[in-house]
């Protein structure tokens, strides 16, 4: 079946430095994939997609290519900052099934000091 | 910015009592979806609904029950609440055109 696998974190960084958040996937067919954001006590914000091979989906400083020959779609932001501290799910549409829902990695906590 | 309302965000509560968990979405959205979260941050559909009068169970299986009677609406029902049920749950829905879900903020439930 389709699944996503994310990397385990958490990742520390300190502010400004290079993030890469890997996400690989296992799909049948053309998936949509999603980059989600959850910061502390709310819910799950939508923060890129791309729809078809190749797209480049970006938001707010981050930015993710979707890799069909290597099934990735891998997020990266060239300067953290402490406010991007959040957890990150990546995500696939499971065009197949009769509800369309997306399957989640199990996300990957970010904590950037100052 | 997508709307979709939960209420209420914290609820501690007794076992045995019965709760229900309010979630509403002004987008006119089909499909909704109820998502348990473990503390570990990890993800579980509980239920789904593709409109008005239908409901399915997701992939964890839940005690809780929903209804869909009007299409924003989409609660979720604990009849007996028990401290295994504690837990984060969020309300999803989504649109015809894409496949993107939208959230709600969550709901916090501690049952002591």
């Amino acid at each position: 079946g389709n699944s996503v696998t994310q990397m385990e974190g958490p990742v520390t960084l300190s502010e400004e430095a290079f993030l890469t958040i890997n996400c690989t996937y296992t799909a049948t067919g053309y998936p949509s994939l999603f980059w989600y954001v959850q910061y502390p006590g709310e819910g799950l914000q939508l923060l890129l997609k791309a729809t078809k091979a190749d797209d480049k989906g970006s938001n707010k400083g981050f930015e993710a290519t979707y890799r069909k020959e290597t099934t990735s779609f891998h997020l990266e932001k060239g300067s953290v900052q402490v406010s991007d501290s959040a957890v990150y799910f990546c995500a696939l549409s499971d065009r197949g099934g009769a509800t369309n829902k997306l399957i989640f990695g199990t996300g990957t906590l970010l904590a950037v000091q100052p | 910015e997508a709307d979709i309302y939960q209420t209420p965000r914290y609820l501690v509560i007794g076992t045995g009592k019965k709760i229900t968990l309010e979630c509403s979405q002004t987008m006119g959205h089909d499909k909704m979806y109820w998502y348990q979260q473990d503390p570990g941050m990890e993800l579980h559909l509980i239920h789904y609904s593709y409109g008005v009068n239908s409901t399915e169970k997701g992939d964890l299986s839940s005690e809780s029950t929903v209804s869909r009677i009007r299409t924003e609406h989409f609660p979720l029902t604990l009849e007996s609440a028990r401290p295994s049920h504690t837990s984060q749950y969020l309300c999803a829905s989504r649109g015809q055109a894409s496949y993107e879900q939208y959230f709600g903020p969550g709901t916090r439930l501690t049952v002591t």
